[in-house]
């Protein structure tokens, strides 16, 4: 069955550090990966996506790029600030299919 | 244009007793989805509706949980009667089409639902 394995948190950094948190899957085809964030006290919110092999979603200085030889899907970023803490949850949706296949979520925590 | 909502955004019941969640997803949106988060687990799929209609409820978890979308527009998901294992975040996803796939989902903050 599909699945997404992403690092386990939280992940603890100070303003400006480099960020990446790890995400894997299983799928059968060729899905579509997302990256989800969640805010305190709000909605999962898109934060980026890559609908085929090494396509790069960005967005608000994030970047993942669609590597299906290793089928991984790692975000990053370059700098992060305290705005930026929240939980990161990876996921991918199947072709043909409309529902999401999630990770266990990530916690990010940044420090001034 | 208003997202996603739900109600209510916390719940505490007993054991045995019954909750109902409620999703007003976008208007005009013809899909709605309800997922849910065990705390410390990923977020899972529970149903899909499509306008009125059942498109996919493969992922609920028993008979104890009802999902209703009456007239295509907000849905409700009862829990009845609830169990220890049914606490848990239980977001709630609107998008747009027919057909379903492809299209960006918009998700609520979910509903916090704490059984004692």
């Amino acid at each position: 069955g599909n699945s997404v394995t992403q690092m386990e948190g939280p992940v603890t950094l100070s303003e400006e550090a480099f960020l990446t948190i790890n995400c894997t899957y299983t799928a059968t085809g060729y899905p579509s990966l997302f990256w989800y964030v969640q805010y305190p006290g709000e909605g999962l919110q898109l934060l980026l996506k890559a609908t085929k092999a090494d396509d790069k979603g960005s967005n608000k200085g994030f970047e993942a790029t669609y590597r299906k030889e290793t089928t991984s899907f790692h975000l990053e970023k370059g700098s992060v600030q305290v705005s930026d803490s929240a939980v990161y949850f990876c996921a991918l949706r199947r072709g043909g299919y409309s529902t999401l296949t999630f990770g266990k979520g990530t916690m990010l925590l940044v420090s001034p | 244009e208003a997202g996603v909502t739900q109600f209510p955004s916390h719940s505490v019941i007993e054991k045995g007793q019954t909750v109902t969640l409620r999703c007003d997803p976008i208007s005009g949106h013809d899909n709605l989805y309800w997922y849910r988060r065990v705390m410390g687990k990923e977020i899972k799929f529970l149903l899909h509706f499509v306008k009125e209609s059942k498109q996919d409820e493969s992922g609920m978890p028993n008979n104890r949980f009802l999902a209703e979308r009456t007239g295509g527009t907000y849905s409700t998901l009862k829990v009845q009667p609830a169990e220890l294992e049914d606490s848990g975040v239980y977001f709630c996803a609107s998008s747009r089409g027919l057909a379903g796939g492809g299209n960006e989902q918009f998700f609520g903050p979910g509903t916090r639902l704490t059984v004692l």
